[in-house]
């Protein structure tokens, strides 16, 4: 199985500030990598796909980049309502994974 | 715009079968992968499986031996059983829609507890 390591684990910013995530893939995949986003007692909502395509509807400050093992996540200035749970996924090999999640907190 | 709509029982003992189907409304079942994503209290997401509107399925290994997916196209639904469910089984199942196989999932269901307790 691609196993995917996020980084950091937690993460507290304030409103207004610049956020990257990073997932990390146990091996080179494609390009099939997705970010969503989770809200407490919420589904996951997919926010970036492809890498580095932004969603229909979600705000152009979230952004996604990256190739091979590296990937990023970024939040260009960081809103109230973005203070979530973040996760990747791989869909380049079976089964599909995710990484283990990045929570997004108030400082 | 496509909603997913899921029903099943929210308590299973341990040794049943746990039995969940996601309604698609708004839109077609064909043409789509529908997948089942799961998510222990606490914990991170897991990729049960999918199956293709034509019946084809592709599980993960980890489940497999007791895993059965079904989909019903006049019905616009598809449906999930996993059998001799334990406490492990206990968390949070999603439906969720994917254009292809290498597609993320765009449109998810509210999600389901299934709590597996005697």
């Amino acid at each position: 199985d691609i196993q995917l390591t996020q980084s950091p684990s937690f993460l507290s910013a304030s409103v207004g500030d610049r956020v990257t995530i990073t997932c990390r893939a146990s091996q080179v995949i494609s390009s099939y990598l997705a970010w969503y986003q989770q809200k407490p007692g919420n589904a996951p909502k997919l926010l970036i796909y492809a890498a580095s395509s932004l969603q229909s509807g979600v705000p152009s400050r979230f952004s996604g980049s990256g190739s091979g093992t590296e990937f990023t996540l970024t939040i260009s200035s960081l809103q109230p309502e973005d203070f979530a749970t973040y996760y990747c996924q791989q869909l380049d090999g079976y089964p599909v994974t995710f990484g283990g999640g990045t929570k997004v907190e108030i400082k | 715009q496509v909603q997913l709509q899921q029903s099943g029982p929210g308590l299973v003992k341990p040794s049943d079968t746990l039995s969940l189907t996601c309604t698609v409304s708004g839109g077609s079942i064909s043409s789509y992968f529908w997948s089942w994503i799961r998510q222990s209290p606490g914990k991170g997401l897991e990729w049960i499986g999918y199956i293709y509107y034509s019946g084809s399925t592709n599980y993960n290994p980890s489940l497999k031996s007791r895993l059965t997916m079904s989909v019903d196209t006049s019905e616009n639904q598809f449906s999930l059983r996993l059998n001799s469910v334990t406490a492990a089984d206990t968390a949070v199942y999603y439906c969720t829609r994917g254009s292809d196989w290498s597609d993320a999932y765009d449109v998810w269901g509210p999600g389901t507890l299934v709590t597996v307790s005697s």
